[in-house]
C-alpha cells in the first residue's frame, strides 16, 4: 500500500519561500497526479496543486502566481514551493495521490507557521 | 464554475443514521465526486467515490456501515449505527480537467 510523508520546515518568514517534499513509498508514482493540499488552522481543505508523474502541472488559480510543483528524476518524490508566504499561508500542508479524479491516498500532514 | 456545497454542521445520535449532502454547482450535475473523513486532529481518509447513477466505490476498509447515493445535483454519504469515532468532519471532493475542487466541509456531532 503507497504511502505518503511530508517533511520541511515548520517555520517560514513573511517574505520568504516555503518549501516541502512528499516522499513516496510501497509503490510506483508512475501514472498518477501528485497533489498538494493545505488546511489553514480550523478552516476546510484548499487544493494547491498537482503534477502528472510525467512533469506537467495545474495550480489553483489562486495560488498559481506564488506555486511551483515539481517531481524529482528519480521519481520518488515530489516536492512544493510557495513564495512571499504570508501570516495567511499558516497551515498543516498535505500530499496525496489521484488517478485524475479523487486523492485515494493521503499523507498525514505538516504544519507549516509563517511567523518572524 | 465547480463548486461543491456542503451544510456546516450536522448531529445524529449513536447508534442511529445520518445522511450528509453534497450539492453540485449547475452546469455538474452529472459529476462524479468522493467523500472523506477527517477524524480530530488526523488528516483525511478518502471514503468512498459516488458516480451520477448512485454507485459508489469504497476505499480498503471501509465498513458497510457507510454508503454513497445521488439524486439530481446531490450527492450523500450515509452512515448508519453511528459509533463515537465516526464525530469528524466530512468533505465531499470533486474533479474537472486540471481542478480538483472540495466542499466547505460538515461537521458530524455524535450525540
Amino acid at each position: 500500500q503507497v504511502q505518503l510523508q511530508e517533511s520541511g520546515p515548520g517555520l517560514v518568514k513573511p517574505s520568504e519561500t516555503l518549501s516541502l517534499t512528499c516522499t513516496v513509498s510501497g509503490g510506483s508514482i508512475s501514472s498518477y497526479s501528485w497533489n498538494w493540499i493545505r488546511q489553514p488552522p480550523g478552516k476546510g481543505l484548499e487544493w494547491i496543486g498537482y503534477i502528472y508523474y510525467s512533469g506537467s502541472t495545474n495550480y489553483s488559480p489562486s495560488l498559481k502566481s506564488r506555486v511551483t510543483i515539481s517531481i524529482d528524476t528519480s521519481k520518488t518524490h515530489f516536492s512544493l514551493r510557495l513564495n512571499s508566504v504570508t501570516a495567511a499561508d499558516t497551515a498543516v500542508y498535505y500530499c496525496a495521490r489521484d488517478s485524475g479524479d479523487y486523492f485515494d491516498s493521503w499523507g498525514q500532514g505538516t504544519l507549516v507557521t509563517v511567523s518572524s | 464554475q465547480l463548486v461543491l456545497t456542503q451544510s456546516p454542521s450536522a448531529s445524529a445520535s449513536l447508534g442511529a443514521s445520518v445522511k450528509l449532502t453534497c450539492t453540485l454547482s449547475s452546469g455538474h450535475r452529472s459529476y462524479a465526486i468522493a467523500w472523506h473523513q477527517q477524524q480530530p486532529e488526523k488528516g483525511p481518509r478518502y471514503l468512498m467515490k459516488v458516480n451520477s447513477d448512485g454507485s459508489h466505490t469504497k476505499g480498503d476498509g471501509i465498513p458497510d456501515r457507510f454508503s454513497g447515493s445521488s439524486s439530481g445535483a446531490e450527492r450523500y454519504l450515509t452512515i448508519s449505527s453511528l459509533q463515537s469515532d465516526d464525530e469528524a468532519d466530512y468533505y465531499c471532493q470533486s474533479w474537472s480537467t486540471g481542478i480538483r475542487v472540495f466542499g466547505g466541509g460538515t461537521k458530524l456531532t455524535v450525540l
